[in-house]
């Protein structure tokens, strides 16, 4: 999985509490990705970040924070868990070529229940 | 919203057999990738085509890329049954210094031994 890890890989949670989801890489890559996994919807961009301290929405942030103080750290932060934040999520890894980021590599994938 | 639609949703087809799936999209695009997923993993990177390039080829793999029909089709020939998987279509756009990706809802291919 291209030296990407995720964890938790399973987590129980109830509604109303807080879960922080870490990605963790050792390719040094630039960018890293948030999205979640629901039948009928195939992977939905939550969040990305271009670099330290650089991060932007993307088309499900509604409810979801990051950050990311190191390279190789992407957290995904759940403010106030829900029953519809119930998921796999999944981290990317992209670097640059020509300036522009192409090919993607993912983790392994986080299960999310919220009850 | 989806950019990358594919077609079929399913489909089941007997090992020896090649597999001819299409992606459909909506806006430009500077690149358009397929990645397959195994169930219960992550996506896998299979292939990139470049918004200049018409078709590309890597081992059983053969991706067209139609631009004024904003269409794209991911042929795997001599299929296996460690093929069996999802497929997702995904189209890159750049933006500036950044790009994202924005993933299809995926094709679910079973190969029958």
């Amino acid at each position: 999985d291209a030296g990407i890890t995720q964890s938790p890989r399973h987590k129980v949670t109830e509604t109303g509490t807080p879960v922080t989801l870490r990605c963790h890489q050792t390719e040094n890559h630039r960018y890293m990705y948030w999205y979640r996994q629901d039948p009928g919807h195939g992977l939905r961009l939550i969040h990305y970040s271009y670099g330290v301290k650089d991060t932007d929405k993307g088309e499900v942030s509604d409810g979801y924070s990051v950050s990311r103080s190191k390279t190789e750290d992407f957290l995904l932060t759940l403010e106030s868990a829900t029953s519809s934040q119930t998921s796999v999520y999944f981290c990317a890894i992209s670097d640059s070529s020509g300036g522009h980021q192409e090919t993607q590599y993912f983790g392994p994938g986080t299960r999310l229940l919220v009850l | 919203s989806q950019q990358g639609e594919e077609d079929p949703q399913a489909l089941s087809i007997q090992e020896g057999e090649n597999a001819t799936m299409n992606c459909s999209y909506k806006t430009s695009i500077n690149n358009l990738q397929w990645y397959r997923q195994n169930s219960g993993r992550g996506l896998v990177h299979l292939i990139l085509i470049r918004s200049n390039e018409r078709e590309k080829h890597s081992g059983r793999l053969r991706v067209t890329l139609d631009t004024s029909k904003k269409s794209s089709s991911l042929l795997i020939t001599a299929s296996r049954a460690a093929d069996t998987a999802s497929y997702f279509c995904a189209t890159g756009l750049y933006t500036g210094a950044n790009s994202k990706l924005t993933f299809g809802k995926g094709i679910t291919l079973s190969v029958r031994p």
